[in-house]
């Protein structure tokens, strides 16, 4: 049981390139989330989901798209990366909403 | 739109009790949540309130008042490893779906 788990842990990116972070969990949880978090700001929802092809936008979804293909796996893509998206990304799932479970993050940097 | 206020930072001395306090306000509110989180790592779940009162988990409790729009989480016999930010959050409806909101976030440090 490896919980939620994320690819890549850490990235680089140059302006303007493109890059997919991939969130899987094995908890057959119906929610899950994309939040990135940056010093100062607590942790800031981007993207979520209720359930397999369903998504909804968060406080700071401009900038990034995702997707919900299957239950397990929750994609959040940049397609244009800029420096102001330069944060550490958590993805998260959870049951009923309210007990979330977190991966480890992925740390961004866009120079 | 939803908003939180915690403090930034509390400082308390080791085998102390400390109260973090949060409050809310939001429309469609279901609950509030309290999360840890150490330096470099994830946040993890301590505890939800639903409805008024207290919840006992352990060393930690955590009340909630929503006619007051507040809640706070109490640390008891605190320890060292206790040293991290704790983050309240709010479970609520918007747009049809439910969702949560976390507040910035309180940095605890436990001083010898």
């Amino acid at each position: 049981n490896a919980g939620v788990t994320q690819t890549p842990k850490f990235r680089v990116l140059k302006t303007g390139q493109s890059m997919t972070l991939l969130c899987a969990q094995d908890m057959n949880h119906e929610y899950m989330y994309w939040y990135r978090q940056d010093p100062g700001m607590g942790l800031r929802l981007i993207h979520y989901s209720v359930g397999e092809g369903t998504t909804a936008k968060g406080e700071v979804p401009d900038g990034y798209n995702v997707s919900r293909l299957k239950k397990q796996n929750f994609l959040l893509g940049l397609e244009s990366a800029a420096p102001s998206q330069t944060s550490v990304y958590f993805c998260a799932s959870s049951y009923k909403g309210y007990e979330q479970y977190f991966g480890p993050g992925t740390r961004l940097t866009v120079t | 739109g939803q908003s939180l206020e915690q403090p930034s930072e509390v400082t308390a001395v080791e085998g102390a009790i400390v109260q973090i306090n949060c409050t809310y306000q939001t429309s469609g509110f279901y609950g509030l949540s309290w999360y840890q989180q150490h330096d470099g790592g994830a946040p993890t779940f301590l505890s939800y309130n639903a409805l008024d009162g207290l919840e006992e988990t352990g060393r930690f409790s955590s009340f909630l008042s929503r006619s007051d729009s507040y809640g706070y989480l109490l640390l008891q016999e605190l320890q060292m490893k206790d040293s991290a930010s704790y983050f309240c959050a709010v479970r609520d409806l918007a747009g049809g779906y439910q969702k949560v909101t976390f507040g910035t976030g309180t940095k605890l440090q436990v001083i010898p």
